[in-house]
């Protein structure tokens, strides 16, 4: 049961343009969304958060959208850079009243962008 | 910090054997993680502790998976029997739980080929 959902396998976008990756989750629970980037043979590395009380926030070139009625949330990269090329996982984590900290990820999406 | 520290980087082993993975959590975090790396299901939770004791196993997938965090400076995962279908990439991460903000670091993962 995958609570959440990446379902574009792999991206290719121009170098200057913008990169629109994509992320679904289906449990109501979730209240704390990050985005994690991974270059091959390395640890996914923290890339970007949002709360569940926004609906965008915004570092430098990296923009994460919250759309919490359609549980869906969005990662824009504008420009767009060959160093960019690298996975991206989205997840996801209820805090409750425990505050597990417990992160539910997606299966990743790889972007390649073109020089 | 050096950060999370995972041991070893590669494992190759025969089925049947035994394999013990290790992790080194950042020095502080209350909260530990394994995960596995995989083509269907992105990064799968398997189990994560919270000072030193399990709170969910429920991603272990089978019997032949333990895991343990003797003390908090150190957790193994262990698979006993290994079989072909365990070659995955292993990572640990950990965490200030408690935070607002639950971001994880990862170790670099251990690569599990098992022939």
């Amino acid at each position: 049961d995958q609570q959440v959902k990446q379902n574009s396998p792999s991206l290719s976008v121009q170098e200057g343009r913008i990169s629109i990756l994509n992320c679904d989750y289906t449990n109501s629970m979730f209240d704390y969304f990050l985005w994690y980037k991974k270059y091959p043979a390395e640890g996914p590395t923290f890339l970007i958060s949002i709360s569940s009380i926004k609906d965008k926030n915004e570092d430098g070139r990296f923009t994460v959208f919250l759309n919490k009625s359609a549980k869906h949330l969005s990662l824009h990269i504008v420009p767009s850079q060959p160093g960019d090329s690298a996975v991206y996982f989205c997840a996801a984590s209820s805090h409750g009243s425990g505050n597990t900290g417990k992160l539910i990820f997606g299966q990743g999406t790889t972007l390649q962008v073109k020089p | 910090d050096a950060g999370v520290i995972q041991s070893p980087r590669h494992e190759v082993t025969e089925m049947g054997q035994e394999v013990t993975l290790r992790c080194k959590p950042i020095s502080g975090h209350d909260y530990l993680f394994w995960y596995r790396q995989t083509m269907m299901r992105g990064l799968e939770l398997l189990i994560y502790f919270n000072n030193n004791v399990p709170i969910d196993d429920s991603g272990m997938p089978e019997d032949r998976f333990s895991a343990k965090m003797p003390n908090a400076s150190f957790s193994t995962l262990k698979i006993q029997p290994s079989e072909p279908r365990d070659s995955a990439v292993y990572f640990c991460a950990s965490s200030l739980g408690r935070t607002s903000n639950t971001e994880a670091f990862f170790g670099q993962g251990t690569r599990l080929t098992v022939v």
